[in-house]
């Protein structure tokens, strides 16, 4: 049962455009969103994240929305760089069954071409 | 201030034997979870160990388990290994809850089981 979902194995954006990354959740019991980022041959990296009582955090070029009603977030990264072609992973956290989990998706590679 | 490390960074097993995999977390930090990182799975959760006890177990069969010491350095065993159990493995650390903090990854151990 994959409780958080990223439909798109892989996305392709040109250099200095937008590039939207989602993830669809099930349980609405998540109350924090988080979204890493994964080069080749390391461990993923916190990238932004926000909490269920928003709807939007911006850091920098990196934007995350929530949209509770539809159990959707989404990541903008604005303008798209070469260096964001990475796997980003989408995560949720909430207390369940006892113990707080982190739950992620399968993850999105993107890759910005010049 | 040095990163999560992992070792060994690489190991091929044949099928039925174990594995230990060693985990280091961030100097502070008290909390180290285990994910196994497999094409089209993201990253499953294993366990989470906190204060040497563990706090949190996803649904991986008792072939897996770890344990903690009181420097909050972690071990990670496979036993009777499965071809199946060919992935890379992540330690991250975090300082508490994993909600409230972003969690910092190790590299990983890429396992490969033949």
């Amino acid at each position: 049962d994959q409780q958080v979902k990223q439909n798109s194995p892989s996305l392709s954006v040109q250099e200095g455009r937008i590039s939207i990354l989602n993830c669809d959740y099930t349980n609405s019991m998540f109350d924090y969103f988080l979204w890493y980022k994964k080069y080749p041959a390391e461990g993923p990296t916190f990238l932004i994240s926000i909490s269920s009582i928003k709807d939007k955090n911006e850091d920098g070029r990196f934007t995350v929305f929530l949209n509770k009603s539809a159990k959707h977030l989404s990541l903008h990264i604005v303008p798209s760089q070469p260096g964001d072609s990475a796997v980003y992973f989408c995560a949720a956290s909430a207390f369940l069954q006892g113990a707080q989990k982190l739950v992620f998706g399968q993850g999105t590679r993107l890759t910005i071409n010049p | 201030k040095a990163g999560v490390t992992q070792t060994p960074r690489y190991l091929i097993k044949t099928r039925g034997q174990q594995v230990t995999l060693s985990c280091s977390p961030i100097s502070g930090h008290r909390s180290v979870s285990w994910y196994q990182q497999t094409p089209g799975q993201g990253l499953q959760f294993l366990f989470e160990y906190f204060s040497e006890t563990q706090r949190n177990k996803g649904n991986f069969p008792g072939r897996f388990s770890g344990r903690q010491f009181s420097n909050s350095r972690s071990e990670m065993n496979v036993s009777t290994l499965e071809l199946g159990d060919s992935a890379l493995y992540l330690c991250a650390s975090s300082l508490d809850r994993i909600s409230s903090y972003e969690q910092y990854f190790g590299p990983g151990t890429r396992l490969t089981v033949t």
